[in-house]
């Protein structure tokens, strides 16, 4: 099956600062890119979709000042938490669709932020 | 509203059969997914249903009844490594993924 790779897949960093995380499509051009966050126990929430070369299209509630983010490519999208706080350490994952007649979404491993 | 219902968590034996029923209400239909996550790690693919009946891949198996809004994943052979959550997923009218909180399966030897 096609591959999604998520870098880090883990990161701690002081309240205030900003963490970047990377989601690549490595054997296939991803249309759509997608970015999760799932709080334990609970199931994925969506917190915004991106197609290549256009801006994301944010979930009500999510501020897109706050979480940025980039396609700058069929292969990759990047994620921006600007100036974490507690309150955003929680589990991100991204999802990719392409490369086949069924839209799949293959998932990245996910990146677990803790804001300290 | 757009709705999905799993049970939020089940029990069964190793070797056993399990099945794990999603019911859905969406504006619009363009098929069921079921994925597979495992505590503390990303979501894994296992089917995808649009039309109505059975589909069989291994010891895993999806069930889709359009008419009833009406979905099932069949568990056979039970291993304790499918100890897991299980998510059921409907695709809308604007192809967007409506997710179910999902039903976490509990494998007891």
């Amino acid at each position: 099956g096609a591959v999604v790779s998520q870098h880090p897949s883990w990161v701690i960093c002081k309240s205030g600062t900003s963490v970047k995380i990377e989601c690549r499509s490595l054997d296939f051009q991803a249309t759509t890119m997608f970015w999760y966050r799932q709080f334990p126990k609970q199931s994925l929430m969506l917190m915004a979709t991106s197609n290549e070369g256009s801006k994301a299209t944010y979930e009500q509630g999510v501020e897109k000042d706050k979480f940025l983010i980039n396609h700058a490519s069929l292969t990759l999208s990047t994620l921006t938490v600007t100036s974490a706080h507690p309150e955003d350490s929680s589990f991100y994952i991204c999802s990719a669709r392409g490369g086949g007649d069924i839209d799949i979404q293959y998932f990245g491993a996910g990146t677990r932020l803790s804001v300290l | 509203g757009q709705n999905i219902d799993q049970p939020t968590e089940m029990t069964a034996t190793e070797g056993a059969i399990v099945q794990i029923n999603c019911t859905y209400q969406t504006s619009g239909f363009n098929g069921l997914f079921w994925y597979q996550q495992h505590a503390g790690e990303a979501p894994t693919f296992l089917s995808y249903n649009v039309l109505d009946g059975l589909e069989e891949k291994g010891r895993f198996s999806s069930f889709l009844s359009r008419s009833k809004g009406y979905s099932y994943l069949l568990l056979k052979e039970l291993q304790m490594k499918d100890s897991a959550s299980y998510l059921c997923a409907a695709v809308d009218s604007n192809y967007q993924l409506i997710w179910g909180a999902g039903t976490k399966l509990i494998i007891k030897p």
